[in-house]
């Protein structure tokens, strides 16, 4: 049962259009949410977050929302690079004995072309 | 710079054999985290750490185990090697910050390829 899922695999966006990632949850005691950036052969590094009493988070060309009637969120990125092509992770999180863990979702590989 | 490191980062075993995937970290940190990543299930949580002494299943322990004996180390064993056991394998770590999110801090991953 996933809990937390991207839908999409892949996306291919021009260089200085804006990057649209989605993501989807089921579980309703989420309390935060994060995007993860994953480089070929390294570990993923976090991106940004939102708490999940907010809509909308930003941070320099990331931005994240979070709509939570359709628990549902996405990572926008405007204008996009090509240092932004990479696997993009989703994850949810719910605190277990004051810390916290995550839920990730499948990925998506995000390609930006010149 | 602190930092969490990996070994080894490429690893072919054989079926049934018994095989230790190590993570050390200099953040100190109480947390740590192994995760298995396989395509189409991202990351999906194996064991789990928060401190000394502690350690939690996550939801596919099956087949693996995890030992805490000191702050740095949380090494990962797979009992006897199956190929499903296939997959890249990442350590984190993290601190409770006990509000907002703990940033999780990951290390560069091993890939096993168990035959």
């Amino acid at each position: 049962d996933q809990q937390v899922k991207q839908n999409s695999p892949s996306l291919s966006v021009q260089e200085g259009r804006i990057s649209i990632l989605n993501c989807d949850y089921t579980n309703s005691m989420f309390d935060y949410f994060l995007w993860y950036k994953k480089y070929p052969a390294e570990g993923p590094t976090f991106l940004i977050s939102i708490s999940s009493i907010k809509d909308k988070n930003e941070d320099g060309r990331f931005t994240v929302f979070l709509n939570k009637s359709a628990k549902h969120l996405s990572l926008h990125i405007v204008p996009s690079q090509p240092g932004d092509s990479a696997v993009y992770f989703c994850a949810a999180s719910a605190r277990v004995q004051g810390a916290q863990k995550l839920v990730f979702g499948q990925g998506t590989r995000l390609t930006i072309n010149p | 710079d602190a930092e969490i490191t990996q070994s080894p980062r490429h690893k072919i075993t054989e079926t049934g054999r018994q095989v230790t995937l190590a993570c050390h970290q200099t953040w100190n940190h109480n947390n740590m985290f192994w995760y298995r990543q396989d395509l189409g299930h991202g990351l999906r949580l194996i064991h789990y750490s928060y401190g000394v002494q502690d350690t939690n299943k996550g939801e596919v322990s099956d087949g693996y185990s995890v030992s805490r004996s000191n702050t740095e180390d949380l090494p990962l064993t797979l009992e006897s090697a199956a190929s499903s056991q296939t997959s890249v394998y990442f350590c984190a770590s993290s601190e409770p910050s006990g509000r907002g999110t703990d940033t999780q801090y990951f290390g560069p991953g091993t890939r096993l390829t168990v035959l």
